[in-house]
């Protein structure tokens, strides 16, 4: 069984300040699978970042994915307000056939 | 505009059962990919089961067994019948297309599932 380790739990930043998530996996997957979501209070998750580093329709530039093998990364190069939520990354494929990591809280310092 | 709209959750007693539906409009149900995701109150998402546009099934083995995904394509629905429910089942549970397996592209605004005596 494959684990999605992310981390920080919590990332306190500044709005205009740059963010760097990690999501790990226990062993190597193909980066092709591999996605990340944004969930704001109440919401449902948006797709943010598929095939590891190719951005959804209509999400912001300011928004990267990069990695592979076992590390994948989510950068959002300066936080504006509506950033401030939490991020999960997905991997299809493994066992079980879709994994969620434990989110990554961005919150506003 | 694709809209997944959920519906049929609620207050249901441990060992009890309860069928959730989604909605779909904008988008084809029976040609995409479908599947359910959870999130229990103040917890991550949990993926709970995926239904392929070849009618292939697949589960969590948190509810393999329990629960079955089906879809009717005459109404563009997408269900998830939920037997035997615990504690453990209380959540939100989300229902989300995509047009590539690997990756949902469309979601509804949840359900909520409680589970309790």
């Amino acid at each position: 069984e494959i684990v999605l380790t992310q981390s920080p739990g919590t990332l306190s930043l500044s709005p205009g300040e740059r963010a760097t998530l990690s999501c790990r996996a226990s062993q190597s997957v193909s980066s092709s699978y591999l996605v990340w979501y944004q969930q704001k209070p109440g919401q449902a998750p948006r797709l943010l970042i598929y095939g590891a580093s190719s951005r959804a329709t209509g999400i912001p530039d300011r928004f990267s994915g990069s990695g592979s093998g076992t590390d994948f990364t989510l950068t959002i190069s300066r936080l504006e307000p509506e950033d401030f939520a939490v991020y999960y990354c997905q991997l299809y494929g493994s066992s079980p056939l879709l994994t969620f990591g434990g989110g990554t809280k961005v919150e506003i310092k | 505009e694709v809209q997944l709209v959920e519906s049929g959750g609620g207050l249901v007693q441990p060992g009890g059962s309860l069928r959730l539906s989604c909605a779909a409009s904008g988008f084809t149900v029976g040609s995409n990919y479908m599947s359910w995701v959870r999130q229990a109150p103040g917890k991550g998402l949990e993926w709970v089961s995926i239904l392929y546009s070849g009618g292939s099934t697949y589960y969590a083995d948190s509810v393999k067994g329990r629960f079955t995904i089906s879809r009717d394509n005459s109404k563009n629905t997408l269900s998830l019948q939920m037997n035997t429910l615990g504690a453990e089942d209380t959540a939100v549970y989300y229902c989300a297309g995509a047009a590539i397996r690997s990756r949902f592209d469309y979601w509804g605004q949840g359900t909520l599932v409680t589970v309790s005596s």
